[in-house]
Order: C-alpha cells, then sequence, then structure tokens
C-alpha cells in the first residue's frame, strides 16, 4: 500500500524557516518524481515544487521561487521541502504527493498524496 | 503562467443526475489536463488523466473529454459519494495550475 506521511508544520513567525518531511512507502521511490501542492485553509490547491526521480529536474511556482527548495533523499525515501522568508501567505495546508511518472516534465498526474500537514505564519 | 478556469464554480445536484463540469486552459496545453476529486479534511484524489485516461479503481461513471483549450468532466448517474469539489490541473508546463474547484452538493 503506496503511504505519504507529512510531518514537520507548525505555527512560525513571519520571516521564520521551516523544514516539510514527507516520508513514503509501498512503492520504489526512486522510481517516480514527487512533488509539493498546498492548500490555504478553504481555498483552492497551489502547485508548490516537484522534483524528477533522480533530482535531475527541479521546478517552482513563481510565489515560492527563492525561498523554498525541495530536495528528496532516495536513500531514506524521503521528500524535503526547505521554507525559509516566510509570509502570511504562505499559511496552507501542505501536501506532498507521487507523481505517476519520473519526471517533472510531461506529468500524467499526482497519483497519491499524503495527509497534509499544516503551515501556519503568524506573529 | 497558463490560467485554468472552471464553471460553474458550485452545482447543485440530485443523486442518479449527469453532470458535466468544465475547464477552461488560457492557453493550448493538448491533452495534458487532469481531474481531481477532494472530499471535506481529506486530500485530493487522482480521477481522470491526459484528458480522457480514468485512473484505475475510479468508477466507469466518470469520463473526461477535450483538448486544446476546453475539457470536461462528466458524472454519468450521481452517487452519494460523488459529492465533493472538483479541480482541474494543466500539466502542460510547469508551474502545474489547478482550476479554482467546482463544488458539488446535493439539491
Amino acid at each position: 500500500e503506496v503511504q505519504l506521511v507529512g510531518s514537520g508544520g507548525g505555527l512560525v513567525q513571519p520571516g521564520s524557516s521551516l523544514r516539510l518531511s514527507c516520508a513514503a512507502s509501498g512503492f520504489t521511490f526512486d522510481d517516480y518524481a514527487m512533488h509539493w501542492v498546498r492548500q490555504a485553509p478553504g481555498k483552492g490547491l497551489e502547485w508548490v515544487s516537484g522534483i524528477s526521480w533522480n533530482s535531475g529536474s527541479i521546478g517552482y511556482a513563481d510565489s515560492v521561487k527563492g525561498r523554498f527548495t525541495i530536495s528528496r533523499d532516495n536513500a531514506k525515501n524521503s521528500l524535503y521541502l526547505h521554507m525559509n522568508s516566510l509570509r502570511a501567505e504562505d499559511t496552507a495546508f501542505y501536501y506532498c504527493a507521487k507523481d505517476s511518472r519520473g519526471t517533472v516534465a510531461g506529468t500524467k498526474g499526482f497519483d497519491y498524496w499524503g495527509q497534509g500537514t499544516l503551515v501556519t505564519v503568524s506573529s | 503562467d497558463i490560467q485554468m478556469t472552471q464553471s460553474p464554480s458550485s452545482l447543485s445536484a440530485s443523486v442518479g443526475d449527469r453532470v458535466t463540469i468544465t475547464c477552461r486552459a488560457s492557453q493550448s496545453i493538448s491533452t495534458y489536463l487532469n481531474w481531481y476529486q477532494q472530499k471535506p479534511g481529506k486530500a485530493p484524489k487522482l480521477l481522470m488523466y491526459t484528458a480522457s485516461s480514468l485512473q484505475s479503481g475510479v468508477p466507469s461513471r466518470f469520463s473526461g473529454s477535450g483538448s486544446g483549450t476546453d475539457f470536461t468532466l462528466t458524472i454519468s448517474s450521481l452517487q452519494p459519494e460523488d459529492f465533493a469539489t472538483y479541480f482541474c490541473q494543466q500539466s502542460y508546463t510547469t508551474p502545474y495550475t489547478f482550476g479554482q474547484g467546482t463544488k458539488l452538493d446535493i439539491k
């Protein structure tokens, strides 16, 4: 059974940093691209970042470019999102999601999602 | 960035109804269009990929069509478990933008 378990969320002040983690199991992690998607409470979905199977291809939403860094450790079956200079508008549930392919480009959808971890940025 | 616009934003329907949700892209995306279903407090679930391919395990009452800029998701006969919010997503190019969502509730 595919499982994606996100962790690392919490309440932080504007300008601070946070690292989200996603532990994957039930599939061959290093065969697939992975993504982070966020959703502000009561709002729609926003793709944040994606990383290919070998970390060779990475993409970011303009809203987080230069502040967030996606990475993965295939030996640990884990995906990460390093978030710096956090703003109030970054407040959201952050979902890790498995791509149906190994590359970020030309995805055929995100076929498994984690449960979401809440990041709240507030003073 | 490619903008995705769904219509309607909300829809009331009854069990057994046939419903159609549309999604329009601000530029051609070929068939790089995916549909997700989300229930309250849950993660999204992939329903359709590349516009018309049914994800494994998804009931056949769901179908999708379209290419270029205009796409539709159709549920042929609504079941109680189908009342949820539906999102389209373009996967033609990053950033992979989503539509704003269509909330389907019980009439």
